[in-house]
């Protein structure tokens, strides 16, 4: 069964650290999302990626960066932690269309990482 | 740009009721639907798709039918569980080159025995 796999379920980390959260795809997809999800605002996309050392911003790209050096690994790295980070992070991937772009295949999600910033 | 519209939540019913959740989206061109269920501590998960107009996504007992003429996708449900308990996104994936789904913001459903 395909599996995207969040390192950690949950994390507490202190204002000012530099915060790691890793994701991992065993699908051999080519495009890979981080989000974050709080209550009453849905989803909301922070960046992306459509292949290695590729990304772009997403709506809420600021205090954000991200990574890919491999194809099934996509880092999200929050510089320098503050309490408005504190959210759900989700990780999704998706294989890219015959015509380019995502085209009518579905995202895959990790079971996500609560993430609180004390 | 794209958008995706659901009924706000929470929807609360009875266990064997009939369940509408209500989908309306604004996209050019031909999108594909979908909609996905997240369980309580989970991500989300694909739940039904459709690919292009009239055609009927179904699983686990959930239908959807995408409706071009009315730019809906709602979806329905003939008896509900508790374990049908969950948030459920409705979202499009445009055609031609875009990378990035539109999701709605969520409907929480919850069942009671």
């Amino acid at each position: 069964d395909v599996k995207v796999t969040q390192s950690s379920r949950y994390l507490v980390k202190r204002t000012g650290e530099k915060v790691f959260l890793e994701c991992v795809q065993d699908m051999d997809h080519e495009n890979m999302f981080w989000y974050r999800q709080d209550p009453g605002l849905g989803l909301r996309l922070i960046y992306f990626s459509y292949d290695v050392k590729m990304k772009e911003k997403g709506d809420i790209p600021e205090g954000y960066s991200v990574s890919r050096e491999k194809k099934e690994r996509f880092s999200l790295i929050l510089e320098s932690a503050s309490t408005n980070q504190t959210s759900m992070y989700l990780c999704a991937s998706s294989p890219t269309g015959v015509r380019g772009g995502s085209g009518n295949q579905p995202q895959h999600f990790g079971d996500g990482t609560r993430l609180s910033i004390l | 740009g794209d958008s995706v519209t659901q009924m706000e939540g929470p929807v609360t019913l009875s266990e064997e009721a009939f369940l509408t959740i209500n989908c309306t989206y604004t996209a050019t061109g031909y999108p594909s639907l979908f909609w996905y269920v997240q369980y309580p501590g989970e991500g989300l998960q694909l739940l039904l798709k459709a690919t292009k107009a009239d055609d009927k996504g179904s699983n686990k007992g959930f239908e959807a039918t995408y409706r071009k003429e009315t730019t809906s996708f709602h979806l329905e449900k003939g008896s509900v569980q508790v374990s049908d308990s969950a948030v459920y996104f409705c979202a499009l994936s445009a055609s031609g080159g875009s990378y990035i789904p539109t999701f709605g913001r969520g409907t929480s459903l919850i069942v009671h025995p």
